[in-house]
């Protein structure tokens, strides 16, 4: 039982470059979400899933695209990268009791 | 809009000081309450959470929370830190039903040997 994985942990990205964040969880939960984390700011909830076909935007969805095709999988795409991504995105997912974080991934835009 | 205050930013304490941590949240109806930690370089962890029942609530590590319902809050507390506890705390709100937790800013706790 992994909980939720995330992939890369490190990533550098040139402006405009796309790239995609994966995000993966053997728990069955049908909650899932992603966060980014920047100093003083806490955690912003970027996009969230209800459920498998199902996503929906939270508070900073602008520069971002996610699909939930699957139960397991929730990858984050940027689009055009910019330097304002530059954080640290955190994917999780939920049942009623909980949320379960994955390791992060530190993401630099040059 | 709901909502999840923290009120400490930072907080630095010697070994042995006790800690109390501040969070409100602005929603009227029912509330599941939560306290998270991050220790540097780490993902988050669940410390406690209250549902319902007793209002005092006692988690992982010799930490605690109140929830006092008249004052919207759940403040937590640890009688006695020690510099293993210098890390990051994250106060969170499930409301209106959702199963997404509104957070809190975060606390950076620093505690000097």
């Amino acid at each position: 039982n992994a909980g939720v994985t995330q992939t890369p942990k490190f990533q550098v990205l040139k402006t405009g470059q796309s790239m995609t964040l994966q995000c993966a969880q053997d728990m069955n939960h049908e909650y899932m979400s992603w966060y980014r984390q920047d100093p003083g700011m806490g955690l912003r909830l970027i996009h969230y899933s209800v459920g498998a076909g199902i996503t929906d935007q939270g508070e900073v969805p602008n520069g971002y695209n996610v699909s939930r095709s699957t139960t397991e999988d929730f990858p984050l795409r940027l689009l055009s990268a910019a330097p304002s991504q530059t954080s640290v995105y955190f994917c999780a997912s939920s049942d009623v009791n909980e949320q379960f974080f994955g390791p992060g991934t530190r993401l630099t835009v040059l | 809009a709901q909502s999840v205050s923290q009120h400490n930013h930072h907080v630095i304490l010697s070994e042995a000081a006790s800690l109390e941590l501040g969070c409100n949240y602005s929603y009227g109806g029912t509330v599941n309450l939560f306290w998270y930690v991050q220790y540097p370089g780490q993902h988050l962890q669940l410390l406690l959470k209250y549902f319902s029942g007793d209002p005092l609530v006692k988690g992982i590590k010799g930490f605690e929370a109140e929830f006092i319902k008249s004052k919207f809050s759940f403040n937590l507390r640890k009688p006695s830190v020690q510099w293993s506890d210098t890390a990051e705390y994250f106060c969170a709100a499930l409301m209106g039903g959702s199963y997404i937790p509104t957070f809190g800013r975060g606390t950076s706790l620093i505690v000097h040997p």
